[in-house]
């Protein structure tokens, strides 16, 4: 089944401790996206990737990293989380610049 | 740079009424334009999408949207809503040439028995 999977679904940390969201796809898709969803601003392109080892910022890329070793692999690293990193994240995939986004479940994230 | 602005965070309907979910959208060149849905507790799912080819684009679930490009809109339609239709829809734009898409605020859909 063609899918995006996160990992965690849900985790609560506390300020400083450095975490990281893993994301992975197995339709072979160049691109990569993270995006975080506040209630009242929709989702927020975090960072994106175009291919292993090409990455670039998006809207909000404070606060975060990413890496891309591998084509299938995006995972998402908070170094030192703060309360106002507490969201709902989505890693998204897609074969061409514009073509369908496919979003995994998403991963609660909650800094005390 | 794109932009979206989605009328209304919050729509209430009556099972088999309309339901119309508007968006109006910002863009300096011609963008593709996109709807998606979102169930409780779930990820994103496309519903339709445009790319420049018809303006009238059905998408699933009996949904359908018409880009007006006049207008800057591509509001959402379906004509008979459903219970299984309460969700949150966002809307979404693109530039052909960056990699970014850009997200509405999202409206939520309740549906009434």
């Amino acid at each position: 089944e063609a899918q995006v999977t996160q990992n965690p679904r849900y985790l609560i940390t506390v300020t400083g401790k450095k975490l990281t969201v893993t994301c992975s796809q197995n339709m072979n898709h160049e691109y990569m996206s993270w995006y975080r969803q506040d209630p009242g601003l929709g989702l927020r392109q975090i960072y994106y990737s175009m291919n292993v080892e090409v990455t670039d910022k998006g809207d909000v890329p404070e606060g975060y990293k990413v890496s891309r070793k591998e084509k299938r692999n995006f995972p998402l690293i908070l170094e030192s989380p703060s309360p106002n990193q507490t969201s709902l994240y989505f890693c998204a995939s897609h074969t061409t610049r514009v073509n369908e986004q496919f979003f995994g479940p998403g991963t609660r994230l909650t800094v005390l | 740079a794109q932009s979206v602005t989605q009328l209304g965070s919050h729509v209430s309907v009556s099972e088999g009424a309309l339901v119309l979910l508007r968006c109006n959208y910002s863009s300096s060149v011609p963008p593709y334009l996109f709807w998606y849905v979102q169930y409780p507790n779930q990820g994103l799912q496309l519903l339709l999408k445009y790319t420049s080819a018809a303006t009238l684009v059905k998408g699933i679930n009996g949904f359908e949207a018409e880009f007006k490009k006049s207008e800057t809109s591509f509001h959402l339609t379906k004509p008979s809503a459903h219970m299984s239709d309460a969700a949150e829809y966002f809307c979404a734009v693109s530039d052909p040439d960056d990699y970014k898409l850009s997200f509405g605020a999202g409206t939520t859909v309740t549906v009434r028995a």
